[in-house]
């Protein structure tokens, strides 16, 4: 099992362009979270996706979407880029009550 | 919504000390309380959760305690090794099918363990 997955890696980007993210869940988790993790910062729900739909959002603006395929996995995508947008991009599934992260995606905004 | 407060955000101790790291949360509904630990450019990886229902956990080193009533919660580590140098969150969550899972996170305090 190889876990929770993403992909890419790294990924360098400039003002206003558009980005997508993705992520595979550990096996038998149906259920995935994206996250933003500024540097020095704590995670920072940014929203869930279950069967397919959006369950629950935090507080961030509608330049982030997102979307579930039949399989679970999902992509994040932001839309219009900005400096601020530059963190550590963290994709989590769940089992019951624990998450499971990924090793996330570092995006820098340029 | 929820609201997560950590201290310290830094602390250091010497190996073999024991750490202890506090939370507050704002929401009394809420029921879940996880730590995790985040070692530099690496993902954050549970180590330990507790339940409204319960008091206090334990595994190994680690322990978590719980007062409801006081809405704060506690990670302790004894006897500490220089590998638990790291940063740990806390969050907490009101965990059901209606109100999601979003996990409200502190700001993380950076041990550092020397030995």
């Amino acid at each position: 099992d190889a876990g929770v997955t993403q992909s890419p890696t790294h990924l360098i980007k400039t003002r206003g362009q558009q980005v997508t993210l993705r992520c595979s869940p550990k096996s038998g988790h149906d259920t995935v979270s994206w996250y933003q993790q500024a540097l020095g910062q704590g995670p920072q729900f940014i929203f869930q996706y279950y069967e397919e739909e959006e369950r629950q959002r935090g507080n961030f603006p509608d330049r982030f979407s997102g979307h579930q395929f039949p399989n679970y996995s999902s992509e994040l995508n932001v839309n219009a880029l900005l400096l601020g947008d530059s963190a550590l991009y963290l994709c989590a599934s769940r089992t019951y009550n624990e998450q499971f992260f990924g090793p996330g995606t570092r995006l820098t905004v340029l | 919504g929820e609201n997560v407060e950590q201290h310290p955000s830094t602390l250091s101790v010497q190996e073999g000390d024991s750490a202890v790291i506090k939370c507050t949360y704002s929401d009394s509904a809420s029921n879940y309380f996880p730590w995790y630990k985040q070692e530099l450019g690496k993902r954050p990886q549970l180590i330990i959760d507790i339940r409204s229902n319960v008091g206090e956990k334990k595994d190994q080193r680690i322990a978590v305690t719980l007062n409801k009533t006081a809405k704060h919660f506690s990670l302790h580590i004894t006897e500490t090794q220089p590998e638990d140098s790291a940063v740990y969150f806390c969050a907490a969550v009101l965990s059901n099918s209606n109100s999601g899972y979003a996990l409200n996170f502190g700001k993380g305090t950076s041990l550092l363990v020397t030995p």
